[in-house]
């Protein structure tokens, strides 16, 4: 079972900024967040991850909070290609770098209106 | 840099039959995961395959099974199609084992089955 709860769909006007929560009320003190997207007919695409410091890459902001019950994604500037389901998810990542499945939930919808 | 390859895109089978679908990992990756994705669900893990051998499998029944060959690519075997089984079928490639840097799945756009 997923381990996160995102609101189902959530609207945002081209050129502002998107803000997409998610709480993660169980997470370990080993779990990563992590957050990506899936536009219509593609598979998901990574955005970023983090563990308790706030994240900053070329597509977006993550930040944690102090107790990391819950995280925000910040798309600075959406754009219409922005549209996309956002699913956040929190795993392990083990000392190896090895992999573990990823268990998503049913994510947020975002829509980003002209 | 290729990325991941997924082939057919689209195929329609009929319950009962059996279904063979394609991923060719992203270069560099040798791990490939494959998820089934039910329509307005999130994908859902089937198995992992990691040096040619089933490394981690989700709750999917052994008529799901799969392959992978000494260049990383991969198959998704399914038997005894069922009307269920109707999805879209993603494959995701990655890297594991010491020393490597982790950046993240790489998923391939799926294949849409159809089962009728």
């Amino acid at each position: 079972d997923a381990k996160t709860t995102q609101p189902p769909s959530m609207d945002c006007a081209e050129g502002r900024a998107a803000n997409l929560p998610c709480n993660h009320s169980t997470i370990s003190g080993n779990e990563y967040v992590y957050w990506y997207r899936q536009i219509h007919s593609q598979g998901p695409q990574y955005i970023i991850h983090g563990l308790k410091n706030n994240e900053t890459n070329e597509m977006a902001s993550l930040i944690i909070t102090e107790d990391r019950k819950s995280s925000t994604l910040i798309l600075p500037h959406a754009t219409l290609r922005d549209t996309a389901v956002y699913y956040c998810i929190v795993r392990v990542v083990p000392p190896n770098f090895g992999n573990e499945k990823l268990t998503f939930g049913t994510g947020t919808r975002l829509t980003i209106i002209p | 840099e290729t990325g991941v390859t997924q082939s057919p895109t689209h195929l329609i089978k009929t319950r009962g039959q059996q279904v063979t679908l394609r991923c060719s990992s992203q270069s560099g990756h040798n791990t490939v995961s494959w998820y089934q994705q039910a329509l307005g669900q999130g994908p859902q893990f089937i198995f992992q395959y990691y040096r040619e051998e089933e490394n981690g499998r989700g709750n999917f029944p052994p008529r799901f099974s799969g392959l992978q060959f000494p260049n990383y690519s991969s198959e998704l075997n399914v038997n005894a199609l069922e009307l269920d089984d109707s999805a879209l079928y993603l494959c995701a490639s990655s890297s594991q084992g010491q020393g490597r840097s982790y950046y993240g799945y790489t998923f391939g756009s799926g294949t849409r089955l159809t089962v009728v």
